[in-house]
């Protein structure tokens, strides 16, 4: 069974400092790894999916990496700014190709 | 494309009561998910359904709980005798095809309290 873990559940930062958000899984076999967004009281919008041969996927200020034999996957945030605050979710997908297990989030606030 | 809908956003129902929660995926999606979200937890998968064919309901309690997802119309989660662990964010997510790798588009939710 999956497991997913979020490292930190929350991180409060000055704008323009970088985020450094870390997920980790149990599972290696896995098809993608998947992060998401979540404002409060509102659905998840998809940020980057990294297929299971990607390392990384880049969008704009946002970078992730993914590193299965370590079991690993970090999401980077350059030059923050306080639209960035949100929870963040992470998600893999193993096992049955259509099921997504995901960590309980991080939690950040970007201070103006 | 109005994307993933679910309603009604918000559902209050007292102890003993049904929940019905809806979802309709985006156009040309015929592959709908359910999640539940409890309080401080992360997202859980609930059930996979096409058209008319549940594929998965293994994150499914047993008991009171259906899902369907009609030939014509939106896919509905029933929770029958509703408690107060019920009480949760549920998402739905459609895809064009069978696979997380084809990218989940999640609806906004439905927030269900038991009161």
């Amino acid at each position: 069974k999956q497991e997913v873990t979020q490292i930190p559940a929350a991180l409060s930062v000055p704008e323009g400092e970088n985020l450094v958000l870390n997920c980790s899984f149990t599972d290696s076999a896995i098809y993608n790894l998947q992060w998401f967004r979540q404002d409060p009281g509102k659905g998840l919008t998809s940020l980057l999916l990294i297929q299971s041969s990607q390392r990384e996927q880049t969008s704009g200020r946002l970078n992730a990496s993914l590193d299965k034999s370590s079991g690993r996957s970090t999401l980077y945030i350059a030059a923050s700014q306080p639209g960035d605050s949100a929870t963040y979710l992470c998600a893999a997908s193993g096992g049955d190709d259509y099921k997504l297990s995901f960590g309980a989030g991080t939690t950040v606030t970007v201070r103006a | 494309n109005a994307g993933v809908m679910q309603n009604p956003r918000h559902l209050v129902r007292r102890r003993g009561q049904e929940a019905r929660l809806r979802c309709s995926p985006m156009k040309g999606h015929s592959h709908v998910y359910w999640y539940r979200q409890l309080p401080e937890e992360g997202l859980k998968f609930m059930v996979y359904l096409q058209k008319e064919n549940i594929i998965d309901e293994s994150g499914m309690p047993k008991e009171r709980f259906s899902a369907e997802f009609p030939k014509e119309g939106p896919s509905i989660l029933r929770i029958q005798q509703v408690v107060r662990g019920d009480s949760a964010a549920y998402f739905c997510a459609s895809s064009p095809k069978s696979g997380t790798n084809y990218g989940y588009t999640f609806g906004s939710g439905t927030r269900l309290t038991v009161v």
